[in-house]
């Protein structure tokens, strides 16, 4: 079946760095994207951007540049999130999830995340 | 502050029918696709609705999914128990280039 095993948890002193792995499994994983996507304790959901699994290109969203490095590897169908320099507020259990984009019309279009990883919990503290 | 704004709680009793509203602008809702995720307590997200009002398989007839204009809305009918979750609507969001969610809505059973 298709599924995604993310890596265990991780505690991370502050400045640190971390790398997060999202092994898939049942589908031809080039076909489809890669979203991550972060989750503080007891808050929401916050999408931090997606890779191109066939390119390698990330592409971030607004307040996850710099840090956040998304990559990819084809031979063992993983995807990693690496974050460098670790603060406090990174601490969050970040989820990857598999992409399924259908165009709806011209510049319509669904997106929807299916399947999602278990999530990963990395705490920094020093 | 989330780009979709959803009510932050909802309850109801068991075999009552509840809504989750999710309400946005033109730049996601009103030209996309709106999906929806259950979160039950301690658990990853999991695909509950996708394109509006759309079904995956295992997912219960008793949650349906509509949208219309800027909003969108997800019916839970016999409620049960087990549908006690958090639950979040999400889009795309042609301004932002980029996926958005809801601020999610924590479902109780009474």
């Amino acid at each position: 079946q298709v599924q995604l095993v993310q890596s265990g948890s991780e505690l991370k002193k502050p400045g640190a760095s971390v790398k997060v792995s999202c092994k898939a499994s049942g589908y031809t994983f080039s076909g489809y994207s890669m979203i991550w996507v972060r989750q503080a304790p007891g808050q929401g959901l916050e999408w931090m951007g997606w890779i191109n699994t066939n390119t390698g290109k990330p592409t971030y969203a607004q307040g996850f540049t710099g840090r956040f490095v998304f990559s990819v590897d084809t031979a063992v169908s993983t995807a990693y999130l690496q974050i460098s320099s670790l603060k406090a507020d990174d601490t969050a259990i970040y989820y990857c999830a598999r992409d399924r984009l259908v165009w709806l019309g011209e510049s319509s279009r669904s997106n929807w995340l299916d399947p999602w990883g278990q999530g990963t919990l990395v705490t920094v503290s020093s | 502050q989330s780009v979709l704004t959803q009510p932050p709680s909802a309850s109801g009793t068991p075999g009552q029918r509840v809504t989750i509203s999710c309400s946005g602008s033109s730049s996601n809702i009103g030209n996309n696709a709106v999906n929806w995720y259950q979160q039950l307590p301690g658990t990853a997200p999991k695909l509950l609705i996708y394109t509006n009002n759309q079904r995956p398989s295992g997912v219960p007839g008793r949650f349906s999914g509509s949208k219309s204009g800027t909003s969108a809305s997800l019916a839970i009918s016999g409620l049960q128990s087990e549908d006690e979750a958090d639950y979040y609507c999400a889009t795309w969001d042609d301004s932002l280039d980029g996926q958005v969610f809801g601020g999610g809505t924590k479902l109780t059973v009474l």
